[in-house]
């Protein structure tokens, strides 16, 4: 099974509609981050949490929110999506415990805004 | 302010050929950490390695290997007798202070390895 799991995989919505992006880890990882991807400019960091009562901004949070249900999971909610939404979403976790400062990812959540 | 350039948009080479995909990053820390992620064309991010702002020893596995060089702020990532399964997007990444916070990845070059 994998390590970080998102749903939904792929969605198409329309403009105005709230949606929400989840994230669940088995990792034992203290960090969650959500990311967006988008052609020609890599990722760019929308949020991430540090542990469970730690939200922090990123660099495009604007139009997003997120929640920190537990330490396993972390939700990414479009309160009303806008086309320029549209996107490849990652989640990724890290465990900065043990010193090891990478971030495993999950498979992606391709979202389309009508 | 982190930044990481990745100026090769697109590389195409042919099966067999050494490729050599450079990343330049800017940080103002002292202690700091970079990162090669690879995108296959199924989409997931697979983390490659990290290495560490104090560890300037260049790192081999397999047909992959680093050079970090302080000096020139620079991490490039060599493949050497590339193959067709190393068709990918491939990214790298700087975090500051200890890797605490964020990464900030540059925009990737698309390697395309032809038979």
């Amino acid at each position: 099974d994998a390590d970080v799991t998102q749903t939904p995989r792929n969605r198409i919505t329309k403009t105005g509609k709230r949606i929400m992006l989840e994230c669940s880890q088995t990792k034992g990882h203290d960090r969650m981050y959500w990311y967006r991807q988008d052609p020609g400019l890599g990722l760019r960091l929308i949020y991430y949490s540090f542990d469970v009562k730690d939200i922090n901004k990123g660099e495009i949070s604007d139009g997003y929110s997120v929640s920190r249900q537990a330490q396993a999971k972390f939700s990414l909610s479009l309160e009303s999506a806008i086309p320029n939404q549209t996107a490849l979403y990652f989640c990724a976790t890290s465990d900065n415990r043990q010193g090891a400062y990478e971030q495993y990812f999950g498979p992606g959540t391709r979202l389309t805004v009508t | 302010a982190q930044k990481v350039t990745q100026a090769q948009t697109e590389i195409s080479v042919v099966e067999k050929e050494d490729v050599t995909l450079d990343c330049v990053y800017e940080t103002r820390d002292t202690t700091y950490y970079l990162f090669w992620y690879k995108q296959p064309p199924s989409g997931e991010l697979v983390f490659l390695i990290r290495r560490n702002s104090f560890d300037e020893q260049n790192e081999i596995s397999g047909r992959y290997s680093w050079n970090f060089q302080k000096s020139t702020s620079s991490f490039n990532f060599t493949i050497t007798a590339s193959q067709v399964v190393d068709s990918a997007v491939y990214f790298c990444a700087l975090s500051e202070r200890g890797g605490s916070e964020k990464l900030v990845f540059g925009k990737g070059t698309k390697l395309t390895v032809n038979p």
